[in-house]
């Protein structure tokens, strides 16, 4: 059973950092492109970034790209999202979610995580 | 940016009632289009994906049509268990979702 399981979220300062982790399980992680995607309180659903199966190609979305930074470890089947000079905006449940190909990041998400909560406030 | 809009934003329905879903693309997306599911507390699940291809262990009852800008997904004989948030999410240029429709039954 394909499993995601996210943490690291919580409350922090603008400007602040933290970093979410992605733990997966149930399939074989470096055969698969992963993502991060977040929703604000009341708003819809936003992409934030991709990574490629072996991690070698990354993209972000505009809104994040500077500040956030994705990576992966394979050998514990990890994502992760570090994420740095945090805003109000930010604030968001992070899911993160699995591509069905390594290669492919213009994909659906085929399986997601239930989200971890940041919330950034002073 | 890929605009997704869905109709109607909530719909109250009743069991074994036929509901169709509706997304427009404010651009072409091709057939680039799926369709999720997502009850209180759960994670999304991935429906339908490019715009009418069936996922496996999703009942039948869930199908998808339409390409370009214009797509539909339509619940068939509708069950008590299928009250969600059901929103649709591009992949043709980069990824944008639509702001999702509520069914109450």
């Amino acid at each position: 059973e394909v499993q995601l399981l996210e943490s690291g979220g919580g409350l922090v300062h603008p400007g602040g950092s933290l970093r979410l982790s992605c733990a997966a399980s149930g399939f074989d992680f470096s055969n698969h492109a992963m993502t991060w995607v977040r929703q604000a309180p009341g708003k819809g659903l936003e992409w934030v970034s991709s990574i490629s199966g072996s991690g070698g190609s990354i993209y972000y979305a505009d809104s994040v790209k500077g500040r956030f930074t994705i990576s992966r470890d394979s050998s514990r089947d990890t994502l992760y999202l570090q994420m740095s000079n945090l805003r109000a905006g930010d604030t968001a449940v992070y899911h993160c979610a699995r591509l069905p190909l390594e290669l492919g990041v213009l994909e659906p998400f085929d399986f997601w995580g239930n989200g971890s909560l940041v919330t950034v406030s002073s | 940016e890929v605009v997704l809009t869905q109709s109607p934003n909530f719909q109250s329905v009743t069991p074994k009632e036929k509901v169709t879903i509706t997304c427009r693309a404010s651009q072409a997306v091709g057939s680039s289009l799926h369709w999720y599911q997502k009850k209180t507390d759960q994670s999304p699940k991935l429906l339908i994906k490019y715009a009418s291809q069936s996922v496996s262990g999703v009942p039948s009852r869930f199908s998808g049509s339409g390409s370009g800008t214009d797509f539909t997904l339509t619940i068939n004989s509708l069950e008590a268990e299928d009250a969600a948030v059901y929103f649709c999410h591009q992949s043709y240029d980069s990824h944008t979702f639509g702001q999702g429709t509520k069914l109450e039954i």
